[in-house]
């Protein structure tokens, strides 16, 4: 079964530094690979989501994420850290289950904190 | 569009106590997923359902958790009896498709057990 390992459960940026959380994925086939953001008490939403077109995903609210094979990573980036991207992130990948179905197996989580 | 509708937001029962929690996804989607999501923890696919039919629930606690989607549509999660382990945050989601498509989530409902 695929899954994703995040460094750092816990980041901290400045306002306006670089934003740079890590995911790495177990898989020698190339998977579907996802972002996900959770604000407090709300659920998950979709920031990006790579399928093989392009290695480089960009996403809402200005982040992009760089697909590196050789890596088997998936980090997730934003040149300019807002006040407002102080959130829950989750990596996660696709993997083909035992019915052929899509199923999603999400990293731990890395928590962001901006501070001015 | 609306969105992925779950309740209740906020349960507390007491251990061995039942309880059941809804969820009705966005019009149109198939494929419907429960998760659990312990605090401090990445979400945990408990059941996926395609249309009315179980497509995996490997990870669905049988003796005490039990799903249905009878109609294809709205989804029911029900937990009896209930352990202290069971509190965390019972996330649906809906996809239009089973591969690679994006999943839409709720607001979660979440359990505490006393």
């Amino acid at each position: 079964a695929q899954s994703v390992t995040q460094l750092g459960s816990h980041v901290s940026v400045s306002e306006g530094a670089l934003v740079l959380l890590r995911c790495n994925y177990s898989s020698s086939v190339p998977p579907y690979l996802f972002w996900y953001v959770q604000y407090p008490n709300q659920g998950l939403q979709l920031l990006l989501k790579y399928t093989s077109a392009a290695t480089l995903v960009k996403g809402i609210n200005g982040f992009e994420a760089e697909f590196k094979k050789s890596e088997t990573s998936f980090h997730l980036t934003k040149p300019s850290a807002h006040m407002s991207d102080a959130a829950e992130y989750f990596c996660a990948v696709s993997d083909i289950d035992a019915g052929g179905g899509n199923k999603l197996t999400f990293g731990t989580g890395t928590q962001l904190k901006v501070e001015l | 569009e609306a969105g992925v509708a779950q309740s209740p937001r906020y349960k507390i029962i007491e251990k061995r106590q039942s309880v059941a929690f809804w969820c009705n996804p966005i019009s149109g989607h198939a494929t419907l997923y429960w998760y659990q999501q312990i605090l401090g923890q990445g979400p945990k696919l408990l059941i996926q359902f395609q249309n009315n039919g179980v497509v995996d629930d490997s990870q669905l606690p049988k003796d005490r958790f039990s799903a249905e989607r009878l109609k294809g549509v709205d989804s029911t999660l029900k937990i009896q009896p209930a352990k202290l382990e069971d509190s965390a945050v019972y996330l649906c989601a809906s996809s239009l498709d089973r591969l690679g498509g994006e999943l839409f989530f709720g607001e979660g409902s979440r359990l505490t057990v006393l």
